[in-house]
């Protein structure tokens, strides 16, 4: 089993609407999770950290659920710069230092 | 205030030959990973450093592969008698402390294609 699994997608979202995605880890031991965003052929640049109590920044929404190891994303009234691959990223625990990185979830936002 | 260089952007290198990356971190930063990202997947840890330290070099393949992050200068991934699946971005990061906040700052990466 991967230690981080994404649903590769892609989703395609009309735009204006909203999407979700999810993201399991398989360390209970976990202590820190993130969203990287990554365009295409281009570097991962971090989007937002998750916070236990979830956490907001404009149109997107972080969770965290520890008891069944998941966190989530959810983007509202999606843009086309939206457009992207974002990647889940869980460091701690087992991890050590290092971040691991999901294989990432594909959004594609259509006029 | 430039953010993480890497260099060459793009090398071609015949299998067999040897292929070195380097990545300058951002500036006051001493802490540096490698990630390799494959076509279509995502980022694979590969090597964990510090000034003239490997902190944790699980991920990487345990021949050709070689990294350092010496005193002066930028780090350096060297990967020795290529193949062809070692084509791939390899990509940078530092940070300024231990990642447990999350903020790694990327380069632009190395794309490798070994013909």
């Amino acid at each position: 089993r991967k230690e981080v699994e994404q649903d590769p997608g892609p989703f395609n979202v009309p735009e204006g609407a909203t999407v979700a995605f999810n993201c399991t880890y398989s360390n209970s031991a976990s202590q820190s999770f993130f969203w990287y965003r990554q365009d295409c052929r281009k570097e991962p640049k971090l989007l937002m950290s998750v916070y236990s109590s979830g956490n907001e920044d404009g149109r997107f929404t972080a969770q965290l659920n520890r008891a069944s190891q998941y966190i989530s994303l959810l983007i509202r009234d999606s843009k086309l710069s939206d457009s992207a691959t974002y990647l889940c990223v869980v460091t701690g625990g087992a991890a050590g230092n290092k971040l691991t990185f999901g294989g990432g979830t594909r959004v594609l936002v259509k006029p | 205030n430039a953010g993480v260089m890497q260099n060459p952007r793009h090398l071609v290198r015949r299998r067999g030959q040897e292929a070195r990356l380097r990545c300058s971190p951002m500036k006051g930063h001493s802490h540096v990973y490698w990630y390799r990202q494959l076509p279509e997947e995502g980022l694979k840890f590969m090597v964990y450093l510090q000034k003239e330290n490997i902190i944790d070099e699980s991920g990487m393949p345990k021949e050709r592969f070689s990294a350092e992050f010496p005193k002066e200068g930028p780090s350096i991934l060297r990967i020795q008698q290529v193949v062809r699946g070692d084509s791939a971005a390899y990509f940078c990061a530092s940070s300024l402390r231990q990642g447990f906040d999350g903020e790694l700052f990327f380069g632009e990466g190395s794309r490798l294609t070994v013909l």
